[in-house]
């Protein structure tokens, strides 16, 4: 079975801390995504990676950044926490590039910026 | 703006009755997909729908995709409580390779 796990699952952070935020998957997967999810918004791509090293903009970029230094991990970084980053963050991968292709989800981590 | 709209948001009926979410765009879809997501969990990939008028069974479920490829619904027959969860339409734009995701019908069966 694909695990895709995620470092935390509840994070509480000050405005202004610097946050990441780490995903691993186990079936080396190309594609990596993060998300975040907010009530009747459903989800919304901040960014993905169809590559180590390579990385592309999402719908909602702006105040995040990313990192995939290897295959299996790629991580999603706060560089200066808001009140409005606070949302509930999912990782995902799949195999092939395209929506076609089945994305395996983390749990997620819920982050609470105060 | 959302570019796909879920319909209804939330949903509670009773065991054994029927129901039916609906996944609505004024865009075009190269396919589109149903996931379910359960408290405390990810989004688990349901099905993938990739022609227009197609219609696919899993189980008590029924997927549609619309003619024009902008449109789904998911009818669920005969609901059981572990039916229960978040359920998303995601769709996959012609002219890219990311996913739009709905925002989400909450369904709840009572037992």
């Amino acid at each position: 079975d694909v695990k895709v796990t995620q470092s935390s699952r509840y994070l509480v952070k000050r405005t202004g801390e610097k946050v990441f935020l780490e995903c691993v998957q186990d079936m080396d997967h190309e594609n990596m995504f993060w998300y975040r999810q907010d009530p009747g918004l459903g989800l919304r791509l901040i960014y993905f990676s169809y590559d180590v090293k390579m990385k592309e903009k999402g719908d909602i970029p702006e105040g995040y950044s990313v990192s995939r230094e290897k295959k299996e991990r790629f991580s999603l970084i706060l560089e200066s926490a808001s009140t409005n980053q606070t949302s509930m963050y999912l990782c995902a991968s799949s195999a092939l590039a395209g929506g076609t292709d089945t994305q395996y989800f983390g749990p997620g981590t819920r982050l609470t910026v105060l | 703006t959302q570019l796909l709209e879920q319909s209804p948001q939330f949903l509670s009926i009773q065991e054994g009755e029927n129901l039916t979410v609906y996944c609505n765009s004024s865009s075009v879809f190269s396919s589109l997909q149903w996931y379910r997501q359960e408290p405390g969990e990810g989004p688990v990939l349901l099905v993938t729908v990739v022609t227009g008028g197609e219609v696919k069974k899993l189980k008590r479920l029924t997927f549609q995709f619309g003619d024009a490829r902008k449109d789904s619904s998911l009818h669920i027959t005969a609901a059981q409580p572990g039916d229960t969860g978040l359920y998303l339409c995601a769709g996959l734009r012609a002219a890219g390779n990311k996913l739009t995701f709905g925002g989400g019908t909450r369904v709840l069966v009572k037992p």
